[in-house]
């Protein structure tokens, strides 16, 4: 199974600045990324999904991920943020394999955005 | 209709109350998760079905007890709760069932906020 590392459980950030949450996942074997997105008081939403293919990955309100197999890692930017922006942010990663049903998360990073 | 749907969206109940939470998907997805989350903490897997039979149950207490009548309807029964048992609980669905199905990302549904007195 694998395990996830979010390495920062904050990260302010005034608004239109650019960030990046990082995520390292652990294991060597083919793996399947995600972001999720959680604001206050809500369920998790889908941000981006890394199964294969282009090891860049968007959303559509400006966020990406690489998927980066050498560093064992799928960090989430955005050039230039917005107060709407302020969340939680899960990593999420699975084995490929067929019948893998595990989703193993992060701790979660908070993003503040400050005005 | 591409959603998971949660009923109800807060639930306070004693600790000897029973009630049962709900979740409803449409989208032909043949595995559904009930996940626990408590604050500031990621969501913890608890039960797995995958075409509506039980696959996985991680060794959670039996006050809680899920069901699947239906490869689109999930419920949650709880009896005799805790007050740790408060924490927010999300219903998630995947479009591949296990074996045989490929694994597919999950969605997730708003979930329902318990509070235990």
């Amino acid at each position: 199974a694998q395990s996830v590392t979010q390495l920062d459980s904050q990260v302010p950030v005034f608004e239109e600045a650019p960030v990046e949450l990082r995520c390292n996942y652990s294991s060597s074997v083919s793996v399947y990324l995600f972001w999720y997105v959680q604001y206050p008081n809500q369920g998790l939403q889908l941000l981006l999904k890394y199964l294969s293919g282009s090891t860049l990955v968007e959303s559509i309100n400006g966020f990406e991920a690489e998927f980066n197999k050498s560093q064992t890692s799928f960090h989430l930017r955005k050039p230039s943020v917005h107060i709407s922006d302020t969340a939680e942010y899960f990593c999420a990663a699975s084995d490929s394999g067929a019948g893998s049903y595990q989703l193993t998360f992060g701790k979660g990073t908070k993003l503040s955005v400050i005005p | 209709d591409t959603e998971v749907t949660q009923t109800p969206k807060h639930l306070v109940m004693g600790m000897t109350n029973k009630k049962s939470l709900k979740c409803e998907q449409h989208m032909g997805h043949r595995a559904m998760y009930w996940y626990k989350q408590k604050a500031k903490k990621p969501p913890e897997l608890m039960f797995v079905y995958s075409y509506e039979k039980l696959s996985i149950n991680e060794s959670v207490p039996s006050r809680f007890s899920p069901e699947c009548p239906n490869s689109s309807l999930l419920n949650l029964h709880l009896h005799a709760l805790q007050p740790e048992d408060s924490a927010l609980y999300l219903c998630a669905s995947s479009p591949g069932g296990f074996p045989g199905g490929n694994y597919n990302e999950q969605f997730f549904g708003p979930g329902t906020r318990l509070t235990v007195l």
